[in-house]
């Protein structure tokens, strides 16, 4: 099955700067790539997803990078906000069947 | 996407007791699951509710401890079976649609904050 591997497990930003989010998946039939942002106590929200015909999807400071090649995809948070701070975790999936989380990454912004 | 109410939001049981969690959707979807969170951790898949038909389990997870049901398009229910301290955890449901049917990527129901004492 697919495995998906998520780096770094904590992350800490000053105010202003760029943070980038890595993660790896192990099977090359996944075609789904989307990214999750969790408050303390809420759900999952979806904040960017990728399909594999794509290589790089922007939304406003938000961006999301994937190479299919080397199986790797990356999200790109700029001109970072204490809002930002959360927790993050990457998927992955093929079409409409199960996702596959990595283990997360806590994002903390340095005001 | 589509709207997802899940009940109950919280709830401290006994061991030994079960608790089924219900999960209804607004709109139509082609898949639904449910993950298991435990705290400080990732989202674990438990199984897919097949409508009309049994649930497909992960490995790890088995029917006896987690009946699902997913009698239509829009609704689903998950028991946690013969409690124990170590089922505490929060329970979430998840669906994806289609673009043809107006509800496109995958969505989380807020969530069911389980005690087990």
């Amino acid at each position: 099955g697919e495995n998906v591997e998520q780096h770094p497990s904590t992350l800490s930003v000053q105010e202003g700067d760029s943070a980038v989010i890595k993660c790896t998946y192990s099977d090359s039939a996944s075609n789904y790539f989307p990214w999750y942002k969790q408050e303390l106590g809420k759900r999952p929200q979806l904040i960017i997803d990728i399909r594999s015909n794509v290589g790089e999807k922007k939304d406003q400071r938000i961006a999301v990078t994937l190479n299919k090649t080397a199986k790797h995809f990356s999200l790109h948070i700029t001109e970072t906000q204490p809002e930002d701070s959360a927790v993050y975790f990457c998927a992955a999936s093929f079409g409409n069947e199960k996702l596959t989380f990595g283990t997360g990454t806590r994002l903390t912004i340095i005001p | 996407s589509a709207v997802i109410s899940q009940k109950p939001s919280r709830d401290i049981c006994q061991r030994g007791t079960s608790l089924t969690i219900q999960c209804q959707v607004d709109s139509q979807v082609t898949m639904m699951f449910w993950y298991r969170q435990q705290p400080g951790q990732s989202l674990t898949l438990i199984a897919t509710a097949n409508q009309g038909s049994e649930a497909t389990y992960e490995s790890g997870f088995v029917i006896d401890k987690f009946p699902i049901s997913r009698p239509n398009l829009t609704f689903s229910t998950l028991t946690v079976s013969n409690m124990s301290p170590e089922d505490s955890s929060i329970y979430l449901c998840s669906v994806v649609g289609t673009e043809s049917l107006g509800n496109y990527g995958y969505t989380f129901g807020s969530g069911t904050r389980l005690t087990v004492v």
